[in-house]
């Protein structure tokens, strides 16, 4: 059984569009986390989320939204795609919000904007 | 702040051949200390941690990394590289208290000639 799953894998889509990644994790955990990975391989929070209490909001710009409708579900809306928002997003989830916590990651979904 | 610094982007070892990945940590306060490994196409998976217990931390497939608080480093070995160690290699730090968001380094390719 995977334990954080992230649909769609990738995503290709138009600059000015709407989409949505999904992120399920059956792992019973408290936590969860939404992560861009740039070209260069940098990885950088933008979201977390605890018994669906936002918790981390990093800079990032407000055609982001994050929602948890339920503790084993976070999805990311986008809105009017860019070129920059082109990235691969990473899902991840941990038992509790504490420190030295492990976090258990998605598989990734690669976003192209054209 | 907590920052997290990978000396080497790109590191090459042959096979059997010692392995070490650099990273040093800034923090203002006891850091816990991880490295993750992302294999192509995949989601990242923790190798280890430290979590303020023993300085020298043993992860999986034969890793480990020691913690020198005095320089303030966590770099990773492993005694013989194996092929299947090709992959990217991460390093983060988080807090202990607040959000206890990762900081993660920028990474570090490890190529593994025959």
């Amino acid at each position: 059984d995977t334990a954080v799953s992230q649909t769609p894998k990738y995503l290709v889509t138009q600059m000015g569009n709407d989409k949505s990644i999904k992120c399920e994790q059956n792992l019973g955990h408290d936590t969860m986390y939404w992560y861009k990975q740039d070209s260069k391989k940098f990885l950088k929070i933008m979201f977390s989320y605890n018994n669906k209490e936002l918790i981390i909001n990093e800079t990032v710009p407000n055609r982001f939204s994050p929602k948890s409708p339920d503790k084993a579900h976070l999805n990311l809306h986008i809105n009017s795609l860019e070129l920059g928002d082109s990235a691969v997003y990473f899902c991840a989830s941990s038992p509790r919000l504490a420190g030295g916590i492990e976090q258990f990651f998605g598989p990734g979904t690669r976003l192209t904007v054209l | 702040a907590q920052s997290v610094t990978q000396l080497g982007s790109h590191v090459s070892v042959s096979e059997g051949a010692l392995v070490l990945l650099r990273c040093n940590y800034s923090s203002s306060v006891p850091p816990y200390l991880f490295w993750y490994v992302q294999y192509p196409n995949q989601g990242l998976q923790l190798l280890l941690k430290y979590t303020s217990a023993a300085t020298l931390v043993k992860g999986i497939n034969g890793f480990e990394a020691e913690f020198k608080k005095s320089e303030t480093s966590f770099h990773l070995t492993k005694p013989s590289a194996h092929m299947s160690d090709a992959a990217e290699y991460f390093c983060a730090v988080s807090g202990a208290s607040g959000t206890y968001k990762y900081i993660f380094g920028t990474g570090t390719r490890l190529k593994v000639l025959a």
